[in-house]
């Protein structure tokens, strides 16, 4: 059971780049949600999803973009990197939103430089 | 701005000892839940309690909950050099949304 995988685990960018991060989940979890880690920051929200083709904002949605075409798939896109994008990035699924334990993928270190 | 505040930032103590870290959060909420972080991976869902729940317990782990007080605390017994991790709490934000704090960041000396 594989659980959240992300892709890929590490990356290199160079100032102005795009990439994708994808997130997949194998559990038919409707909740998908993107953090970033910034050390001394914690964990702050991305964008989320609630349901297969359906996205939100989170608290720090600036520069990013998301979409969820497959219910297992959740996938965050940065179209002009920039060094304030250099983070470690979180995927995680859940059930049921907040009412319910949240699985998290193993992440993404992300360097923009 | 971050849902949940966690204290105290770090906290040193000897094996064996107890373990008590705080989060206080900012509006009302459904549930509340502490997760665990090793070093460089994802987290790991320890315990979830609800608004209407006080004290819950698994394991070594007890949680309380004040929804007057806006707050919660997670004691862990008989620590072990494995507890050793961040600890986060995380809370629900109109039940959608899974806002964490900044953790608190534990170690348990030999």
């Amino acid at each position: 059971n594989a659980g959240v995988t992300q892709t890929p685990k590490f990356r290199v960018l160079k100032t102005g780049q795009s990439m994708t991060l994808l997130c997949a989940q194998d559990m038919n979890h409707e909740y998908m949600y993107w953090y970033r880690q910034d050390p001394g920051m914690g964990l702050r929200l991305i964008h989320y999803s609630v349901g297969e083709g359906t996205t939100a904002k989170g608290e720090v949605p600036d520069g990013y973009n998301v979409s969820r075409l497959k219910k297992q798939n959740f996938l965050l896109g940065l179209e002009s990197a920039a060094p304030s994008q250099t983070s470690v990035y979180f995927c995680a699924s859940s059930s049921f939103g907040g009412y319910t334990e949240a699985f998290f993928g193993q992440g993404t270190r992300l360097t923009v430089v | 701005s971050q849902q949940g505040e966690e204290d105290p930032q770090a906290l040193s103590i000897q094996e064996g000892e107890n373990a008590t870290m705080n989060c206080s959060y900012k509006t009302s909420i459904n549930n509340l839940q502490w997760y665990r972080q090793n070093s460089g991976r994802g987290l790991v869902h320890l315990i979830l309690i609800r608004s209407n729940e006080r004290e819950k317990h698994s394991g070594r782990l007890r949680v309380t909950l004040d929804t007057s007080k806006k707050s919660s605390s997670l004691l862990i017994t008989a620590s072990r050099a494995a507890d050793t991790a961040s600890y986060f709490c995380a809370t629900d934000q109109g039940a959608q949304k899974l806002v964490f704090g900044q953790g608190t960041r534990l170690t348990i000396n030999p």
